[in-house]
Order: C-alpha cells, then sequence, then structure tokens
C-alpha cells in the first residue's frame, strides 16, 4: 500500500474550515484514499473515502488532487468536538483484507 | 447500543500473568480486526478474521498472543506471560465484506492493558 506523509500537528479556529493536507504521491491507480479520525480515548472513526473525484458527506469534504499524489480533508465549520487525530490512509481496494495501516496522523486543535 | 463493544474496559496485571481481551463486534459483520496502539502512535495491525477464519497476523502478533472467534461472531484476545512492553490499549474494529464502503471499519472503544 502507498505511503502517506501528514503534517504532525495543525489548529484552527473554531468557526472556520480546517483544511487538513495528505501527500500519497505513490499512490497506485486502483487505490482508494481513506480518512479516519481518533477522539482522545476513543477508537477510530471513519470520516469519508474517494477514488479520484472529490466527495462530501455529512461530517466532511475530500478533495483529491488530478494527479492523485495528495489530498485534503475540509471539516467546514469546525467545532469543538473536532479536536483529534486524523489520519490519512491509502488502501488497495482490491486487496481481500481490507486491513487499515495506520501512520501516526494529524494532531488537529480547534480553538474556541 | 449496537456498536463494536469490548471488555474490559481497563486491565491492570503484573508481568507474567495471562490475560484475556473479548470483543463482541456489530452483528453480521464478518470481518473483525485487531489494533494495538501505544501512547503517541497510531494502532498497529495485529490480525483479522473473516468469519471464523484467522486470515492473516501481524509479526507484532508473537507467539504469547493467540487470537480466536470460534463461531465468527465474537473474539477473544489473550496474551500470555504478559510483559510490560504488552502495555496498550487493544482495539478491535468490525466490517462487512459486502457493500461499496467495503474499507469503513467499525472501532470499539478498546481495551486498555497496564502491565505492572
Amino acid at each position: 500500500d502507498a505511503k502517506t506523509t501528514q503534517p504532525t500537528s495543525m489548529d484552527c479556529a473554531e468557526g472556520r474550515a480546517a483544511n487538513l493536507p495528505c501527500n500519497h504521491s505513490t499512490i497506485s491507480g486502483n487505490e482508494y484514499v481513506y480518512w479516519y479520525r481518533q477522539i482522545h480515548s476513543q477508537g477510530p472513526q471513519y470520516i469519508i473515502h474517494g477514488l479520484k473525484n472529490n466527495e462530501t458527506n455529512e461530517m466532511a469534504s475530500l478533495i483529491i488532487t488530478e494527479d492523485r499524489k495528495s489530498s485534503t480533508l475540509i471539516l467546514p465549520h469546525a467545532t469543538l468536538r473536532d479536536t483529534a487525530v486524523y489520519y490519512c490512509i491509502v488502501i488497495l481496494q482490491m486487496d481481500s483484507s481490507y486491513k487499515l495501516i495506520f501512520g501516526s496522523g494529524t494532531r488537529l486543535l480547534v480553538r474556541p | 447500543d449496537t456498536g463494536v463493544s469490548q471488555d474490559p474496559r481497563h486491565k491492570i496485571t503484573k508481568r507474567g500473568q495471562n490475560v484475556t481481551f473479548r470483543c463482541d463486534p456489530i452483528s453480521e459483520h464478518n470481518r473483525l480486526y485487531w489494533y494495538r496502539q501505544t501512547l503517541g502512535q497510531g494502532p498497529e495491525f495485529l490480525t483479522y478474521f473473516q468469519n471464523e477464519a484467522q486470515l492473516e497476523k501481524s509479526r507484532l502478533l508473537s507467539d504469547r498472543f493467540s487470537a480466536e472467534r470460534p463461531k465468527g461472531s465474537f473474539s477473544t484476545l489473550e496474551i500470555q506471560r504478559t510483559e510490560q512492553g504488552d502495555s496498550a490499549m487493544y482495539l478491535c474494529a468490525s466490517s462487512h465484506r459486502r457493500g461499496a464502503n467495503t474499507g469503513e471499519l467499525f472501532f470499539g472503544e478498546g481495551s486498555r492493558l497496564t502491565v505492572l
């Protein structure tokens, strides 16, 4: 599976958009980009995933560059409850295990 | 609550003792995963089951670790002769093989192990 690179930490003001980048320059054509987050003392939680097109759901938007070498997770109006570690993961959809390989993620702090 | 449940949530034990963790996945989820997480690190994959079959084990899973899922429902993770390095959060997750979003794993809140 392709490796990902994320900033160690970021912060944003409550109510503003949080843009979390992820670099996956070695991604292959049939690998998906998944985002999870982990709030303190809880298990990881799925946020969103995509292959080529931009995706949006009730939690966030995912913007994938045309060359697919990087992506950005957007939390449009961050709240204090969005303070968490965010993981960008690339997985091969045809891999029968679908196991997730987590990196160290980005620690997002939402400031009041 | 129909989420993934893990028991116990916290376990303190002395070095050399055996411990067992239980995971009850979401009903009808045929895939079950175990992860380990130490402070400040992302979760590390240990093993996964499809139904009752254990299909993959990480090299992190030494011979002191054993996982079972006897009837394809709940799973247990046993650690024998615990060492201080085993202190971690043990996370369980489940998912359903079919469907469009098979990369969506549902995690429990974990079982925190402290080995004294």
